[in-house]
């Protein structure tokens, strides 16, 4: 069954240094999306990507976010430089279209900030 | 804006006891609801949903009902097992704010045998 993957499955960084997370979105796919989930809080939305541009962003997803789909199979998020309330799990989602179109999420990447 | 409320956990049962979680949600329009699980080391999958009101959402023993009246959906298994241990987030999209999902907190749920 195809699925989300997530690289790496965790990351650590000093604060101030350039992260890039990777996923793999499911290869039929045309929407999709990062999420995070800071330890103990609520899995958040941050953006979401269609036709190689940015449709939704939330207030989280500030000018030290970015996302890039560089080639036919890669969806990434930049994270310029790190704080230390950027340490979360980041999740990756895909989705056929939009509606009500069913969102796959991949097994998420740690993110520690040191 | 949206928000989605869930009982806090963790939650631990017995195996072939009976689970309730409960959510409840706040939405502007008339949004989609959903039961997402998340078994340890894995990513975040669709359990169930039900996008309109009165809709029971099925799938693996669980079920939920959208109450629009009470705004709830909450989740049920008559009788769980050891492998339902995960954590359960409830989420709604209402596509009047557009596709994102919105969760509620995550509750985990031990099941001991």
């Amino acid at each position: 069954e195809p699925e989300v993957t997530q690289t790496p499955s965790h990351q650590v960084t000093q604060m101030g240094q350039e992260v890039i997370l990777r996923c793999v979105p499911i290869s039929n796919h045309l929407y999709f999306y990062w999420y995070r989930q800071i330890l103990g809080q609520k899995v958040e939305f941050l953006v979401s990507f269609y036709n190689n541009e940015i449709s939704e962003k939330s207030e989280i997803f500030d000018d030290q976010f970015s996302v890039e789909r560089p080639d036919g199979s890669n969806f990434t998020l930049k994270i310029r430089s790190t704080k230390l309330e950027d340490s979360a799990m980041y999740f990756c989602a895909s989705s056929q279209r939009q509606g009500q179109a069913e969102q796959y999420f991949g097994p998420g990447t740690r993110l520690t900030v040191t | 804006g949206d928000s989605v409320t869930q009982m806090e956990g963790p939650v631990t049962l017995s195996e072939e006891a009976f689970l309730t979680i409960n959510c409840t949600y706040t939405a502007t329009g008339y949004p989609s609801l959903f039961w997402y699980v998340q078994y340890p080391g894995e990513g975040l999958q669709l359990l169930l949903k039900a996008t309109k009101a009165d809709d029971k959402g099925s799938n693996k023993g669980f079920e939920a009902t959208y109450r629009k009246e009470t705004t709830s959906f909450h989740l049920e298994k008559g009788s769980v097992q050891v492998s339902d241990s995960a954590v359960y987030f409830c989420a709604l999209r209402d596509l009047a704010a557009g596709n994102k999902l919105t969760f509620g907190g995550g509750t985990r749920v031990l099941v001991k045998p």
